[in-house]
């Protein structure tokens, strides 16, 4: 149980364009879902919180209008990275806590790298 | 904001030593500290928990320990073996805010 999935888990694109990552929790519900970025060698720093049908709550020092979030339902948030440039190019991960589950447990995917040329 | 700090940033150790990896954190209200193991390009995987109303948790060859006067936990590894080499992050979140601040890592290689 508490499965986490993302798509896709590559993806390449030009400098410039937009690129959307999805995070679906497969088998349970998920009220809230976090997404973290990881360059190489580092550790996850979180940039948002994911909340279904209400904004996404920003870290410090994170672009809203550049990583934008969606979460219109209780299995799904997405990530739409805007006018991607190649200092964006990272690792995406996601996790999820499952509604009404332990407050503090979250379920990471599997993580989505990010190149951009 | 909650600071944690990690360390060591590596370790090497030979197969069935033991090894700990420390962490230390800001904030007073944090009480809840996870550990995870990262394999290269794979996700993050929970390897055991703690909660600041204990003091230590063990689960077979892991244990974690925590002062909560000292604001520090470790993670204990005991009889190594290969395929325990991965980086491990400690973590630290509060009740009821759920977020998680992420140590920097620690890269641990288990020599055969």
């Amino acid at each position: 149980g508490a499965v986490v999935s993302q798509h896709p888990s590559r993806v390449i694109c030009k400098s410039g364009t937009s690129v959307k990552i999805e995070c679906r929790s497969l088998d349970f519900q998920a009220t809230t879902m976090f997404w973290y970025r990881q360059f190489p060698k580092q550790s996850l720093m979180l940039m948002a919180t994911s909340n279904e049908g209400s904004k996404a709550t920003y870290e410090q020092g994170v672009e809203k209008d550049k990583f934008l979030i969606n979460h219109a339902s209780l299995t799904l948030s997405t990530l739409t990275v805007t006018s991607a440039h190649p200092e964006d190019s990272s690792f995406y991960i996601c996790s999820a806590r499952e509604t009404g589950g332990p407050e503090d447990e979250q379920y990471f995917g599997p993580g989505t790298r990010l190149t951009v040329t | 904001g909650e600071n944690v700090e990690q360390h060591p940033s590596t370790l090497s150790v030979q197969e069935g030593d033991s090894a700990v990896i420390k962490c230390t954190y800001s904030d007073s209200a944090s009480n809840y500290f996870p550990w995870y193991k990262q394999e290269l390009g794979k996700r993050p995987q929970l390897i055991i928990d703690i909660r600041s109303n204990v003091g230590e948790k063990k689960d077979q060859r892991i244990a974690v320990t925590l002062n909560k006067t000292a604001k520090h936990f470790s993670l204990h590894i005991t009889e190594t073996q290969p395929e325990d080499s991965a980086v491990y992050f400690c973590a630290a979140g509060k009740t009821g805010f759920q977020k998680l601040v992420f140590g920097t890592g620690t890269r641990l290689l288990v020599s055969p």
